[in-house]
């Protein structure tokens, strides 16, 4: 069973790049059976998709959030990486990095990090 | 962007409920839907996938139907872990949308 956990510092200063990294256990994070993603969902609110990686390296990124938005992957880690930069207040959320079992089934979830900006 | 409008927002039923909560596309999407379930302080748990496809190891009584722009998750008879907000969320423009979600209340 494929786990995941996310890591990185709750708490960024505005204008700042913060970077989320995702674990995986249980496979390999270069099975093509996988697409891993990143979601965010502000405090009280909905969920947003703020982009995907393959295992290959190919990426997509939520058109809104393209400009400050990488993802990456560390196969030597079995990791995979967010970075937003010029965060604002507006970023403040939980985010939860994903395995999707194949396109458009996000089967495996972390149990999400909360970053404040402030 | 492809707009998905969940409804009601929000419900009360009692447990042995049929409930039923739709989600709509303000474009065709195909059948390129997936359902959530999330409770309070924990991640979105996949229940259906490619608009009717019932996630490994998620009861039957979930089910989820529709295609283009119309779809429907229903709950057979609700039970006492039900209780939890719904999203629906489309995989085909981008960005990948999400509903606003439907909370399930006990009545």
């Amino acid at each position: 069973q494929v786990q995941l956990q996310e890591s990185g510092p709750g708490l960024v200063k505005p204008s700042e790049t913060v970077s989320l990294t995702c674990t995986v256990s249980g496979d390999s994070i270069t099975n093509n059976n996988y697409i891993w993603a990143w979601v965010r969902q502000p405090p009280g609110k909905g969920l947003e998709w703020i982009g995907t990686i393959s295992s290959r390296g190919t990426t997509y990124y939520n058109p809104s959030l393209k400009s400050r938005v990488t993802i990456s992957v560390d196969t030597s880690k079995n990791q995979f990486s967010l970075r937003l930069s010029s965060v604002t207040a507006a970023d403040t959320a939980v985010h939860y990095c994903v395995g999707l079992f194949g396109a458009g089934r996000p089967r495996f979830w972390g149990q999400g990090t909360l970053v404040t900006v402030s | 962007a492809i707009q998905l409008t969940q409804s009601p927002s929000s419900l009360s039923a009692s447990v042995g409920d049929r409930v039923t909560i739709t989600c709509r596309a303000s474009q065709g999407i195909a059948t390129a839907l997936t359902w959530y379930q999330q409770k309070p302080g924990k991640a979105p748990r996949l229940l259906i996938y490619d608009a009717s496809i019932l996630e490994s190891g998620v009861p039957s009584r979930f089910s989820g139907t529709g295609s283009g722009t119309d779809f429907t998750l229903t709950i057979s008879s609700l039970q006492p872990e039900d209780f939890a907000t719904y999203f629906c969320q489309q995989f085909i423009g981008s960005p990948f949308t999400f509903g606003g979600g439907t909370k399930v209340e006990i009545k």
